[in-house]
């Protein structure tokens, strides 16, 4: 089957810019995972969808990163404006669903560099 | 909230070899699941293998198995007949039951296999 697609692979910006992300998981997985891994860290999570709607977004900063679930498919992570801190790699994961530890499938990230 | 902690920043094998990567975690649940994912340089994140707390059976695939201690909150994966495909950062994975099967990872330990 095919894995968790992302795109771009990387990103360059300049501190204030926006930028967005895009993920397509894999197919009929029903939950949709963002998650920000900084160098030399383990990822933290900072959204999650079921279906199209939203579960946890507790450690999303709000002010300035926004998600979105269309159609409970492709999802897509917006930053704006950007800050330096935001250097990260940005890894999308999926699950069939919400049933008791159901394993997450990763994509492979979109590393952003802010300058 | 749960934390999980990796001790051991970096560690290296000899190819053949057998190492043992430590992972603690602390947490006031009963039932819970617990992972450990791989990183390889291509940054996909890459399932190795997954506990269920509720089975006393340790879990195994193939060359890799883990010594789950539940009393003292210990989970560490060892990997017998390490390969250079090893190669790679080792994250610990926390998942609470009942809440969106999120994750929460420890800070990773990077495994070098040595030729």
């Amino acid at each position: 089957e095919a894995g968790v697609a992302q795109s771009p692979r990387y990103k360059i910006i300049e501190k204030r810019q926006s930028v967005a992300f895009w993920c397509n998981p894999i197919s009929g997985h029903a939950t949709l995972y963002w998650y920000q891994q900084i160098l030399g860290q383990g990822p933290k999570l900072l959204i999650q969808f079921q279906n199209n709607g939203v579960v946890d977004d507790s450690q999303l900063p709000k002010d300035r990163f926004s998600a979105e679930r269309l159609k409970g498919v492709d999802s897509t992570l917006k930053i704006q404006p950007a800050k330096l801190e935001d250097s990260a790699v940005y890894l999308c994961a999926s699950s069939l669903g919400q049933g008791a530890g159901q394993p997450q499938h990763f994509g492979d990230g979109t590393r952003l560099s802010i300058l | 909230a749960q934390t999980v902690t990796q001790s051991q920043p970096e560690m290296s094998v000899q190819e053949a070899e057998t190492v043992t990567l430590s992972c603690t975690y602390d947490t006031s649940e009963n039932n819970y699941y617990l992972f450990w994912y791989k990183q390889p340089p291509s940054r996909q994140m890459i399932l190795v293998i997954r506990q269920e707390a509720y089975k006393q059976q340790n879990a195994t695939e193939n060359r890799f198995s883990v010594n789950f201690q539940k009393a003292a909150k210990s989970f560490s994966l060892k990997i017998s007949d390490s390969q250079l495909g090893d190669t790679a950062m080792y994250f610990c994975a926390f998942m609470k039951i009942n809440a969106g099967n999120m994750l929460t990872f420890g800070g990773g330990t990077r495994l070098m296999v040595k030729p």
